[in-house]
């Protein structure tokens, strides 16, 4: 079993739409959560991170972290097509120091 | 927040040959991390390269395979040796950081350098 498993997709939905992504993992030593957009022929660069459990806003951004069944989140609110790319999943026992695990990454189309 | 540059941007290399990736930071950082994103795949851990000290790799790379150079706090190279075709993939340099009012360290990321090997 991988530490973390992603759907790779792909996703495609329209515009406006309400988009679920979700990560399962299988060590409890983690302790923060990341989630990475990675554009094409682009880095992957950070969009929100959740120590712990928990939610966490960031304008139509939304990640939720369930340490209890080992499951995240990522919800996006009336997606653009400017959404479209590879979301990947990320986690680390600490911050600072140390390398992340990720998962494989989900890509979502964003139809206008 | 950390600005990396890599070079070269992707490359088409015939089986058998070398590889070396420059990765270039605009500010010192002590760890950098080289990661390898296989089509399909998540990105994986090559090796952590502290500067002044052998670099760490992973369980799967060897330093006959990847050797790494850290020669200051803002460059590393990876070289990629005796190519195959199993080689093709996206590495990836990476670095931490402070973001600007946030209390997590982040890792940047550079570009990328996507290889062929034939």
């Amino acid at each position: 079993q991988k530490e973390v498993e992603q759907d790779p997709g792909p996703l495609s939905v329209p515009e406006g739409a309400i988009v679920s992504l979700n990560c399962t993992y299988s060590n409890s030593a983690f302790q923060y959560f990341m989630w990475y957009r990675q554009y094409s022929r682009k880095g992957p660069e950070l969009l929100m991170y959740t120590y712990s459990s928990g939610n966490k806003e960031d304008g139509r951004f939304t990640a939720q972290v369930d340490k209890s069944s080992k499951y995240i989140s990522l919800f996006i609110r009336d997606s653009q097509p400017s959404d479209s790319a590879t979301y990947l999943c990320a986690m680390s026992r600490r911050s600072g120091n140390t390398p992340l695990v990720f998962g494989k990454g989900t890509r979502l189309s964003v139809i206008a | 927040s950390a600005v990396i540059s890599q070079k070269p941007s992707r490359d088409i290399c015939q089986r058998g040959t070398s590889l070396t990736i420059q990765c270039q930071v605009d500010s010192q950082v002590t760890m950098m991390f080289w990661y390898r994103q296989q089509p399909g795949q998540s990105l994986t851990l090559i090796a952590t390269a502290n500067q002044g000290s052998e670099a760490t790799y992973e369980s799967g790379f060897v330093i006959d395979k990847f050797p790494i150079s850290r020669p200051n706090l803002t460059f590393s190279t990876l070289t990629v040796s005796n190519m195959s075709p199993e080689d093709s993939s996206i590495y990836l340099c990476s670095v931490e950081g402070w973001s600007s009012g946030s209390s997590y360290n982040e890792q940047f990321f550079g570009p990328g350098t996507r290889l062929t090997v034939l």
